[in-house]
């Protein structure tokens, strides 16, 4: 049973354009969410969280947005650049038992095209 | 501050061998969760250690184990080596205390043959 799931394995745009990527989510115990990118061979490198009480977190050019009645989240990039380029996570977690573990989407591949 | 480091980068073994897997987390850092990635389960939790405790597991055989140190270093240890453990080993570090961010280190590949 997957928990997070980004329903778009690939994902393309033109340089300048925005990219939104999508992930949803089904345990409602969640309560912190993550996106993290990753290039082949690394680890994944964090970019932007949002806590359950918010609906959205901005840092420069990444925004994430946290819609929890539809259990969706989506990051959006503008204006995007081919370094973004890279596979995207979504991430989840809910810090129980004093514990805490991240459960991770599969993954959307963003190809930014010059 | 130095990031989280992982030792060895590349490994190669054969059925049947051990491995163990080291991890040392961003100084300050008391929890360390080990992850596992391949390409069709994606990014997989293993289990997560705090103050040299095991306080969550993954769905892994007990083939999989680990352990953490009083300086948060923690090693990971497969045991029988089956071919479908080959994969990305992936280690995260953060303060242990909530919800937070956790940061990786660069992951060792692992190839069974």
């Amino acid at each position: 049973d997957q928990q997070v799931k980004q329903n778009s394995p690939s994902l393309s745009v033109q340089e300048g354009r925005i990219s939104i990527l999508n992930c949803d989510y089904t345990n409602s115990m969640f309560d912190y969410f993550l996106w993290y990118k990753k290039y082949p061979a690394e680890g994944p490198t964090f970019l932007i969280s949002i806590s359950s009480i918010k609906d959205k977190n901005e840092d420069g050019r990444f925004t994430v947005f946290l819609n929890k009645s539809a259990k969706h989240l989506s990051l959006h990039i503008v204006p995007s650049q081919p370094g973004d380029s890279a596979v995207y996570f979504c991430a989840a977690s809910a810090y129980q038992g004093g514990s805490e573990k991240l459960v991770f989407g599969k993954g959307t591949k963003l190809t930014v095209n010059p | 501050k130095a990031g989280v480091t992982q030792t060895p980068r590349y490994l190669i073994k054969t059925r049947g061998q051990q491995v163990t897997l080291s991890c040392s987390p961003i100084s300050g850092h008391r929890s360390v969760s080990w992850y596992q990635q391949t390409p069709g389960q994606g990014l997989q939790f293993l289990f997560e250690y705090f103050s040299e405790t095991q306080r969550n597991k993954g769905n892994f055989p007990g083939r999989f184990s680990g352990r953490q140190f009083s300086n948060s270093r923690s090693e990971m240890n497969v045991s029988t080596l089956e071919l479908g453990d080959s994969a990305l080993y992936l280690c995260a570090s953060s303060l242990g205390q909530g919800a937070e961010t956790q940061y990786f280190g660069p992951g060792t590949r692992l190839l069974v043959l």
